[in-house]
C-alpha cells in the first residue's frame, strides 16, 4: 500500500537550517515532492526529485533521497521566519497519477 | 501565464445539500485533479480529469462527483453533504497525467 509519514513539529531559530524527514513505503514512487502551505492558503510547490536520482539542490533547498531507505528530506539553508508553514511531502507511484501526501511538517522558525 | 484558480473561498453549508466547487486550470493545462484536506491532516485525493474523462478515483463514495470543460475547467459537486465533509477542498492542474501539479488556493467549505 501507499504510506507517507512525517514528524509533525520543527522548531529552529532564524539563520539555522532545516531539515525535514519524509519515509515512503511505494517502492514504485516515480517523482518525491515537496509542498510548502501557509495558514488558509493552497499547496505552494517548492521542489522535487525523480526517483532516480539521490539529490537536488534549487537555491536554499536541498533535497535528498534514499530509495533503498524509501527516506526523504528537505533541507532550508539559513532558515527565515517566512519559512514559516507547514511542509508537505507526497509521492507518485508509477501506475497512477494521484498524490499520496504525509500529514505534514509544521515548521516554526524563531527571531 | 494564469494560476489555479477555484470559487468560491468558502462556502457554508448544512447536512444533506449540495454543493458545486469550482476550478479554472492553469493556461495550457489539461488534467485536473481534485483533493480533500481535513483540518490538520494532508491532502486527499478525490479523483483526476484527463480531456473531459474521469482518470483515476480515491476512495471517496460516488456523492461525490465531478465534470470537466471542453476549456479544462473543472467542477466538483457533492451531494447529502455530511458534517465530515467540512474540509479545504483542492483543485490542482497539470500539464499531462504524470506531469507536476500545481495547486489553486482552495475553497474552504464547512458543513453545519
Amino acid at each position: 500500500g501507499e504510506d507517507v509519514e512525517q514528524s509533525l513539529f520543527l522548531s529552529v531559530r532564524e539563520g539555522d537550517s532545516s531539515v525535514i524527514n519524509c519515509t515512503y513505503t511505494d517502492s514504485s514512487s516515480t517523482y518525491l515532492y515537496w509542498y510548502k502551505q501557509e495558514p488558509g492558503a493552497g499547496l505552494q510547490l517548492l521542489t522535487y526529485i525523480f526517483s532516480n536520482m539521490d539529490m537536488k539542490q534549487d537555491q536554499r533547498l536541498t533535497v535528498l533521497l534514499n530509495k533503498k531507505d524509501k527516506h526523504l528530506s528537505l533541507r532550508i539553508a539559513d532558515t527565515q521566519t517566512g519559512d514559516s508553514a507547514i511542509y508537505f511531502c507526497a509521492e507518485r507511484g508509477a501506475s497512477f497519477q494521484k498524490l499520496v501526501f504525509g500529514t505534514g511538517t509544521r515548521l516554526l522558525v524563531s527571531p | 501565464e494564469t494560476g489555479v484558480t477555484q470559487s468560491p473561498t468558502h462556502l457554508i453549508k448544512t447536512r444533506g445539500q449540495q454543493v458545486t466547487l469550482r476550478c479554472s486550470s492553469q493556461s495550457g493545462h489539461n488534467t485536473v485533479s481534485w483533493y480533500q484536506q481535513a483540518l490538520g491532516q494532508g491532502p486527499q485525493f478525490i479523483f483526476q480529469y484527463y480531456r473531459e474523462e474521469e482518470n483515476g478515483r480515491g476512495n471517496f463514495p460516488p456523492r461525490f462527483s465531478g465534470l470537466q470543460f471542453p476549456n479544462y475547467s473543472s467542477e466538483l459537486n457533492v451531494n447529502a453533504l455530511e458534517l465530515d465533509d467540512s474540509a479545504l477542498y483542492l483543485c490542482a492542474s497539470s500539464s499531462g497525467l504524470t506531469d507536476t501539479q500545481y495547486f489553486g488556493p482552495g475553497t474552504r467549505l464547512t458543513v453545519l
